[in-house]
Parts: structure tokens; C-alpha cells; sequence
């Protein structure tokens, strides 16, 4: 099977831009979770969708959305960015839950100036 | 704060050598797990261990969960090269996956 693919792999944006990121999960896998990571704040949680509903969220301003298709893809999209939204955004999928093995794609490299 | 906390920061080990990174939590959970990563693989799936469970075994891993101490333990044995990667342990609770800042383990040849 072909693993959790994201695009684009890397991306520059400039403050006050918004930003859309893309997630293909594994084939059959129905939930698909979004992280962020930074050096300061570690790997957070953004939130979890599951058969294209929102099924848990993390502690992000409203300015981070997602959504899932029926096909399980998943986007995720930044508004009005920040200096401070600059991380490697990473996506995972997994059977039913993140709270069992989750796989993770390569991540997508956001540069805000 | 970070619900997962791993220590040490940093640990660095000559081949063959066992390798024990810790994790502390502050809140109840159903599961834990650890995952591993480094540059060419990315973030990876090692082990999770429910709450009922004290200790499970994979290949070279051992995890330990001690509820009562709200903290757990990866051991890595005999390792190798190959093994230098930041660790990370995962905790469900509040209906999120919390991730602590990780273990940067590194192995010398």
C-alpha cells in the first residue's frame, strides 16, 4: 500500500497570505489527524476528522480549519498567517481513531516571511 | 504545559549499548505510545501499551507503563546506528493526542 502522501512538501508564503495543505491517507484508512511542529512548542495536535466530520480539535485559533472528503483526503487550511505559524505541518491516518497507530506523511514545510 | 514529558532531552550511547528514555503525564489515559523520528523516515509507529498493561515487548523495544506514577518507560537494546532519532511518547486525554518534546537519542558507531 502506498503511504500518507502531503502536498507540496514545501512552501513560502508571506504574512497575511492564507494557505491550503493536502493529505492522502492510506487507502482504507478513515481517520486522517493534523499536527504541527516546531522546535519551540513540539509536536500539537491541530485536529481529527473521520468520515468528513470534525471529530476532535486541539487548542488552535480559528484561523487553522480543516475538512475531509468522502474519499478520506484531507485539506487543511491557514488564514491570515503569521510569522509564527512557520512549522512542518505533518499528516496522519490510521483505521478509526488516532488514538491507535497512527501513519504519518512526510510533512509539509511552511515558511511565513 | 506538555501532558508527556520525556527525559533525558538528549542522550547519546555507543553501539550495543541499551538505551532508556523516560515519559511522565500529568492526566488519566487509555493509551500510550511511542513513536520515533528521524530525517529519512519521518515520524514512525513503535509501540503503544493500554493502560491495563504494565509492560510489552517489540523486537529490541521495551515499554514499561506504571499508572500509579503516571509515567512510562522505552528501553532500547543492543542498539544501533540506525536507531539515532528523537523519541516521542503520545498520550490520549481531553480528547486529544498529546505528544511530549521528545528524547534526542544518539548512537555512535
Amino acid at each position: 500500500k502506498a503511504g500518507v502522501t502531503q502536498t507540496p512538501r514545501y512552501l513560502i508564503k508571506t504574512r497575511g497570505q492564507q494557505v491550503t495543505l493536502s493529505c492522502s491517507p492510506i487507502s482504507g484508512h478513515r481517520s486522517v489527524s493534523w499536527y504541527q511542529q516546531t522546535p519551540g512548542q513540539g509536536l500539537q495536535f491541530l485536529f481529527e476528522y473521520f468520515s468528513e466530520t470534525q471529530r476532535n480539535k486541539g487548542n488552535f485559533p480559528g484561523r487553522f480549519s480543516g475538512r475531509q472528503f468522502s474519499n478520506s483526503r484531507s485539506e487543511m487550511n491557514v488564514s491570515t498567517l503569521e510569522l509564527g505559524d512557520s512549522a512542518l505541518y505533518l499528516c496522519a491516518s490510521s483505521l478509526e481513531t488516532l488514538y491507535n497507530e497512527q501513519f504519518f506523511g512526510p510533512g509539509t514545510r511552511l515558511t511565513v516571511l | 504545559s506538555q501532558q508527556g514529558e520525556e527525559d533525558p532531552q538528549a542522550l547519546s550511547i555507543q553501539e550495543g549499548e541499551n538505551a532508556t528514555m523516560n515519559c511522565s503525564y500529568k492526566t488519566s489515559i487509555n493509551n500510550l505510545q511511542w513513536y520515533r523520528q528521524n530525517s529519512g523516515r519521518g515520524l514512525v509507529h513503535l509501540i503503544l501499551i493500554r493502560s491495563n498493561e504494565r509492560e510489552k515487548h517489540s523486537g529490541r523495544l521495551r515499554v514499561t507503563l506504571d499508572t500509579s506514577k503516571k509515567s512510562s518507560s522505552l528501553l532500547i537494546t543492543a542498539s544501533r546506528a540506525a536507531d539515532t532519532a528523537s523519541y516521542f511518547c503520545a498520550t490520549d486525554a481531553r480528547s486529544t493526542l498529546t505528544f511530549g518534546k521528545g528524547t534526542m537519542l544518539l548512537v555512535s558507531p
